[in-house]
């Protein structure tokens, strides 16, 4: 059974802070990362992808991947109320599959 | 450019009825993913179609079940409904397949009394 563990959180942080997220799979052979947001009663929205080792950036946010340990986080900087959300992380599976597995999610809460 | 439609956006079904729901996705995009996320599970993937073939399957019992038209729009089935099956079921489409450039519907709120 492939797994995607997040902490659940709720995960809180003052405005402007950095938030980190993090994120574990099991399936070693997993080469597409993907966090998404979504707001109660919404669907999902991406964030960002990741593939490589190594961080990616965009905007405010940032994608860290470690393949050696299996773990994948998000920062968020400037955190503002307005990212208050909960953040799933999603992995696709080894072997050219499309096969996504998602997190439970962490709920990230911003206060002013 | 249009997003990627769901319709319904709300069903009431009784135990032991059956359910389609639909997805319209984005023009130009032949793949088609469906998934369901309850509180307890989170999000889980059901099934892609892609050209309207069924080109990966999730760990869902036979009573899910999916089809894929010519023109790329897709429908879900799911038959013998059960109290767990409440939930709300996503789909998203993307160019080739999985996560990769997808963008979710709104989704269908199904709540089976």
């Amino acid at each position: 059974q492939k797994e995607v563990e997040q902490n659940s959180g709720p995960l809180s942080v003052p405005e402007g802070a950095i938030a980190s997220l993090n994120c574990t799979y099991s399936d070693r052979g997993s080469q597409s990362f993907f966090w998404y947001r979504q707001y109660s009663g919404k669907s999902p929205e991406l964030i960002m992808f990741i593939y490589s080792n190594g961080d990616k950036e965009d905007g405010r946010f940032t994608a860290q991947l470690n393949k050696a340990s299996q773990y994948v986080s998000l920062l968020i900087r400037d955190s503002q109320p307005s990212d208050s959300a909960t953040y799933l992380c999603a992995v696709h599976a080894s072997g050219g599959s499309y096969i996504p597995t998602f997190g439970r999610g962490t709920s990230l809460i911003v206060h002013p | 450019k249009a997003g990627v439609t769901q319709t319904p956006r709300y069903l009431i079904k009784t135990r032991g009825q059956q359910v389609t729901l639909s997805c319209s996705p984005i023009s130009g995009h032949r793949s088609v993913s469906w998934y369901q996320q309850t509180p307890g599970q989170g999000l889980q993937f059901l099934f892609e179609y892609f050209s309207e073939t069924q080109r990966n399957k999730g760990n869902f019992p036979g009573r899910f079940s999916g089809r894929q038209f010519s023109n790329s729009r897709s429908e879900m089935n799911v038959s013998t409904l059960e109290l767990g099956d409440s939930a709300l079921y996503l789909c998203a489409s993307g160019p080739s397949g999985g996560l990769t450039e997808a963008f979710f519907g709104q989704g269908t709120r199904l709540t089976v009394v």
